[in-house]
């Protein structure tokens, strides 16, 4: 079945870096631009970065932009999300995402992992 | 940015009864909104995409209406399987965004 499963959470110290990781399955992996959102504790849903099918195009929420970098390497399906510089306030659950229809790409997210937790804290 | 403006923030509410819920665009969005059921320690799910298709496999009590900047979410008759936090969410353009939610409560 259709399945996207985070990896790569953890605890953090300000300043640190962390990676983590997207596994998909059970579709065109390639064909579909992906997503990154977040939830910050008693916070709601924020969008943090794209990337489109073929990784040629990426944006960012501005609270991120210069820290973060998603990237794709559709020889193992798999999503990234690479995370320099962490703030106390990127604490949160981390959700990869895709879009529902493969022709638009900034569609509504019809699949989502579990979610992933990062916390930044020293 | 696009900013979404939803209300309430929460509300408490009997079953049986209809609830609904006011999502306001900064700017025209067309119908690029969807709205999505977030219970604590799962996935969001999305139960309306384009303002007013229900997803395939969601239940007929949600509905979603509206076009341009004003948009309202409905639960035509609330059951206990609902509490959660909704969310409408703008597909216009990046960054994309969310609304604040509206956590829905059994009185």
């Amino acid at each position: 079945q259709v399945q996207l499963v985070e990896s790569g959470g953890g605890v953090v110290q300000p300043g640190r870096s962390l990676r983590l990781s997207c596994a998909a399955s059970g579709f065109s992996f390639s064909t579909y631009a992906m997503h990154w959102v977040r939830q910050a504790p008693a916070k709601g849903l924020e969008w943090v970065a794209f990337i489109s099918n073929d990784g040629s195009n990426k944006d960012y929420a501005d609270s991120v932009k210069g820290r973060f970098t998603i990237s794709r390497d559709k020889s193992t399906n798999t999503l990234y999300l690479q995370m320099n510089s962490l703030r106390v306030e990127d604490t949160a659950v981390y959700y990869c995402t895709k879009p529902g229809r493969v022709a638009r790409p900034y569609d509504a997210f019809d699949i989502w992992g579990q979610g992933t937790m990062v916390t930044v804290s020293s | 940015d696009i900013q979404m403006t939803q209300s309430p923030s929460s509300l408490s509410a009997s079953v049986g009864d209809r609830v609904t819920i006011t999502c306001q665009a900064s700017q025209d969005i067309t119908n690029y909104l969807n709205w999505y059921q977030h219970k604590p320690g799962k996935a969001p799910k999305v139960l309306i995409y384009d303002a007013s298709n229900l997803e395939t496999g969601v239940p007929s009590r949600f509905t979603g209406s509206g076009s341009g900047t004003d948009f309202t979410f409905t639960i035509s008759s609330l059951q206990p399987e609902d509490v959660a936090t909704y969310y409408c969410q703008q597909s216009a353009n990046l960054p994309l965004t969310f609304g604040g939610g509206t956590k829905v409560e059994i009185k």
